[in-house]
């Protein structure tokens, strides 16, 4: 069986410090990997996502990066954290084409990131 | 721009009491609308709708789509202290962008 494994699922960091959360699945090959944001009262939002090693496609422009190193390993960055990246961070997964309409999302855990 | 709008935000129900979740939704080529539930952390998948008319059921939750009128509703009947969560609602479409998501509804339900 599939399993997405998410990790730190906490962390406070000071306002400059980089950062790095990582996602890793195991059970399938080839997923479409995605790192969305949840702030308060606002829902999900897409950050990146990737369909293949290498391959990211970033949906908004902020502070942030995201690399696929692995197959089934998918990295969110930052130089510098801002307060504004305060948050919880979801990373999922899901097979076949990013034509999302036939694809369900199964989640990580979250990382719950606090910027001071 | 796909466009996905919940109602209400919160909600706090007691016991029993049967609930309604409202989601309606802008989006070209609409294909598929999904109902998660998150409870503390990873939302976990609870529907997928791609028929008006047809419903979905799983135990004291249901959902149906209307295509025409662009929304879905999520039923829970007979609500439990666990059914507190946020339900979030998806849409997907034909093209190659991922799964829109609303800002959810917040379902308090007390005893």
């Amino acid at each position: 069986s599939q399993t997405i494994h998410q990790w730190p699922a906490t962390l406070v960091q000071p306002v400059g410090s980089p950062l790095s959360l990582e996602c890793t699945v195991e059970g399938t090959s080839n997923p479409n990997l995605y790192w969305y944001r949840q702030a308060a009262g606002r829902g999900l939002q897409l950050l990146f996502y990737s369909v293949g090693i290498g391959q990211i496609s970033s949906e908004v422009p902020q502070n942030l990066s995201a690399s696929r190193p692995q197959d089934r390993q998918f990295i969110l960055s930052s130089k510098k954290l801002l307060l504004s990246d305060s948050g919880f961070y979801l990373c999922a997964w899901s097979v076949g084409r990013v034509n999302s309409g036939a694809n369900v999302l199964t989640f990580g855990a979250g990382s719950r990131l606090t910027v001071l | 721009e796909d466009k996905v709008v919940q109602s209400p935000l919160s909600l706090v129900v007691h016991e029993g009491d049967t609930v309604t979740l409202n989601c309606s939704y802008e989006v070209t080529n609409f294909r598929s609308l999904l109902w998660y539930k998150q409870e503390k952390k990873a939302p976990t998948f609870l529907f997928m709708l791609t028929s008006s008319g047809i419903e979905k059921k799983s135990g004291r939750l249901s959902s149906i789509l209307d295509k025409k009128e662009l929304f879905s509703i999520l039923n829970i009947t007979a609500t439990q202290t666990g059914d507190s969560a946020v339900y979030l609602c998806a849409v997907g479409n034909s093209g190659n962008t991922p799964l829109v998501f609303g800002k959810g509804t917040r379902l308090s339900v007390i005893a």
